[in-house]
């Protein structure tokens, strides 16, 4: 299993600005993956992290709002620019173990006020 | 596109009674994974079992299963003689492909289970 370490676990944060929530992991991974949990909803994929290229967005998400690095194989940042209300949320990192499933971070809770 | 549907948005069950979550899919894609995940109040997500699309067998995890029919594309999760701590937010969830690491992984909305003393 992997351990996914994430920060900050909460913030509150005015419109305007932007946040930068770090993901480290315990062990070398190809894949990261960045997901949004709005409230009472379900998990949302934002991106997907490879190091050394571009991450790849699905749709609805674009690198400008969330801009994401991914330096080396074992950390990788998810910026949330720009920030209103509506990106009030959770997100999580997470990786894939080599049995298939997901592993995930505790998540970082962002309120925009 | 590979879509996951969950139509039981909330349930409530008996202490120590079964209890079945539904959840289709659809992929064209013959190869594919299934994947339950429980998260409770907390926000912790928690991996219950996985079922891949060519497995012979409903896999089984202690007191989970899930109940795999192919044809019929669904995969519900089967919890026997549920407890208090299985109150929870339950997600279905798919990945396309052969079992990969690397690639992503869709959620259904999800049914919120409530276990009732």
């Amino acid at each position: 299993s992997a351990v996914i370490s994430q920060k900050p676990s909460r913030d509150i944060c005015q419109r305007g600005t932007s946040l930068t929530i770090q993901c480290q992991v315990d062990s070398q991974v190809t894949m990261m993956f960045w997901y949004r949990q709005q409230p009472g909803q379900s998990l949302t994929l934002i991106a997907t992290a490879n190091q050394g290229s571009e991450a790849t967005y699905e749709s609805g998400f674009v690198i400008d709002k969330f801009p994401i690095s991914r330096p080396n194989l074992t950390f990788s940042t998810l910026t949330v620019s720009n920030m209103s209300p509506e990106d009030s949320s959770i997100y999580l990192c997470s990786v894939g173990a080599n049995t298939g499933e997901l592993f995930f971070g505790e998540g970082s809770r962002l309120t925009v006020l | 596109a590979q879509k996951i549907t969950q139509t039981q948005p909330g349930m409530f069950v008996q202490e120590k009674e079964a209890v079945t979550l539904d959840c289709t899919y659809d992929t064209s894609d013959p190869s594919y994974g299934l994947f339950w995940y429980k998260q409770p109040s907390s926000g912790e997500m928690i991996f219950l079992i996985y079922q891949g699309s060519y497995d012979q067998q409903n896999a089984t995890e202690g007191r989970y299963s899930l109940n795999f029919q192919k044809a019929r594309k669904s995969a519900n999760l089967v919890i026997s003689a549920s407890q208090l701590g299985d109150s929870a937010m339950y997600f279905c969830a798919m990945r396309e492909g052969d079992l990969n690491r690397d690639d992503k992984i869709i959620f259904g909305k999800g049914t919120r289970l409530h276990i009732l003393p």
